[in-house]
């Protein structure tokens, strides 16, 4: 069991928007801005997208963003494109001598 | 450009020691705002934390995982190692070493190795 959870799946059409959530605690994603979400295609590496909750790296879509409200953390997407369907992760600091967790992680398919 | 890449045995028997050393290039090693940790993901399931190491030499590490896992730092070789005790079939996976940022998110990843736990 993940200590972050999100939805197994979401699916959305070309061009639309989603919205994929991480929901965790007052001592991960609620208590601080560290949260990080990743693309994951088959057989790659894993790719930060988003960072400190809403920042993006250098390089990285503006159709990516993200937000928080309270112990829940958000990833948009907007303007699907077929390229996106992926598996996406969050993950936040946690306040324990783990220092990070992980989301059971959502496979987006467009 | 920060690389990272994995190194080690792709078989290792159950009840044995898995052993792997991820070697660091094109950037500095001694940073002391980010770790470098090792993250697993077995076959069909998520990613998930193993573990991180500062340039102080502080550790964190899984929970599930704090009893068999050691991760260390060999500075001299820019270098860092995951050992993990008394393997099962439950810890066959794809193994990726990283760096983590300022903001703790994983900003660097090697492109992973695949370790079978199998007599």
């Amino acid at each position: 069991q993940s200590a972050l959870t999100q939805p197994a799946s979401v699916s959305g059409s070309p061009g639309q928007s989603i919205t994929i959530s991480c929901t965790g605690t007052s001592s991960d994603v609620g208590g601080y801005d560290y949260v990080s979400w990743y693309q994951h295609h088959p057989g790659k590496a894993p790719q930060l997208i988003i960072f400190d909750v809403s920042s993006r790296p250098s390089g990285v879509s503006p159709r990516f963003s993200g937000s928080k409200s309270g112990n829940t953390a958000f990833l948009s997407i907007s303007g699907l494109q077929a390229e996106d369907e992926a598996t996406y992760y969050c993950s936040s600091y946690i306040e324990t001598n783990t220092l990070v967790v992980f989301g059971g992680g959502t496979k987006l398919t467009v | 450009q920060l690389r990272l890449q994995e190194s080690g045995p792709g078989l290792v028997k159950p009840a044995e020691t898995l052993s792997l050393t991820c070697s660091v290039s094109g950037g500095s090693f001694r940073t002391g705002s980010h770790y470098w940790g090792w993250i697993r993901q077995p076959p069909g399931k998520g990613l998930e934390w193993i573990g991180g190491i500062f340039y102080t030499g502080s550790t964190f590490y899984s929970p599930s995982l704090k009893s068999r896992v050691v991760i260390t730092l060999d500075t001299a070789k820019n270098q860092f190692s995951l050992r993990l005790s008394s393997v099962t079939a439950a810890d066959t996976a794809v193994f990726y070493c990283v760096r983590g940022g300022d903001s703790y998110g994983v900003e660097f990843w090697g492109q992973g190795t695949l370790v079978t736990v199998s007599s």
